[in-house]
């Protein structure tokens, strides 16, 4: 079972929906969740991080994070063109040095 | 804040030399840097931990010979693809944490390094 899990996509969303993206992880410990931008040819961008159950908010974006599932989420509302990128969830373990990162998940707005 | 650079961007060489890549934590110290390669269309693979003032800790199945890490001081690591060959061609990526930053364990990352070795 791999530790961090996001299902690879590609999601197709029209533009102004909402874009729902799912990430689950298995170390129940896990205290410290991410979720990182990245776009075609360039690093990772830190969007979003959430460490206590429930909703975090942040302009388009929210993060939901439930430890008893072990569930992460992004949804990004109204969602744009310039959203369309890959999305990776990051789990910080228990006791964790290393973050560890799903293998992304492909997201496509459609003008 | 946060920044994190890397030189070069991007590195074209020929087969057998070596390349080195330089990672810097611009307006920070950065006891611990992250080096990542990531190949086409795949996920990032965490290559090794690179510690201040000590030896870099190396995932399992990196050879250590083959990729040098120094880290020398609180702002720079550098990581050295020696006798590099056409498969070594990726995209290499540092990251940083910044202690004294709002959020624990949230890491940033460079711009990273395009390697092509022909």
């Amino acid at each position: 079972q791999k530790e961090v899990e996001q299902n690879s996509g590609p999601l197709s969303v029209p533009e102004g929906a909402i874009a729902s993206l799912n990430c689950t992880y298995s170390d129940r410990g896990s205290q410290s969740f991410f979720w990182y931008r990245q776009y075609s040819g360039k690093s990772p961008e830190l969007i979003m991080s959430i460490y206590s159950n429930g909703d975090k908010e942040d302009g388009r974006f929210t993060a939901q994070l439930n430890k008893a599932s072990q569930y992460v989420s992004l949804l990004i509302r109204d969602s744009q063109p310039s959203d369309s990128a890959t999305y990776l969830c990051a789990v910080t373990p228990t006791g964790g040095f290393k973050t560890i990162f799903g293998a992304g998940t492909r997201l496509f707005v459609k003008a | 804040g946060a920044v994190v650079s890397q030189h070069p961007s991007r590195v074209i060489c020929k087969s057998g030399t070596s390349v080195k890549i330089e990672c810097r934590s611009l307006d920070f110290q950065a006891t611990t840097m992250f080096w990542y390669r990531q190949f086409p269309k795949q996920s990032l693979m965490l290559m090794a931990t690179s510690n201040e003032g000590s030896k870099a800790t190396y995932e399992q199945g990196v050879e250590k010979d083959k990729f040098l890490i120094n880290h020398a001081s609180l702002t720079l690591s550098t990581l050295t693809v020696t006798s590099a060959h056409p498969e070594d061609s990726s995209f290499y990526i540092c990251s940083a944490r910044d202690p004294q930053g709002r959020g624990d364990n949230e890491q940033f990352f460079g711009p990273g390094t395009r390697l092509t070795v022909l």
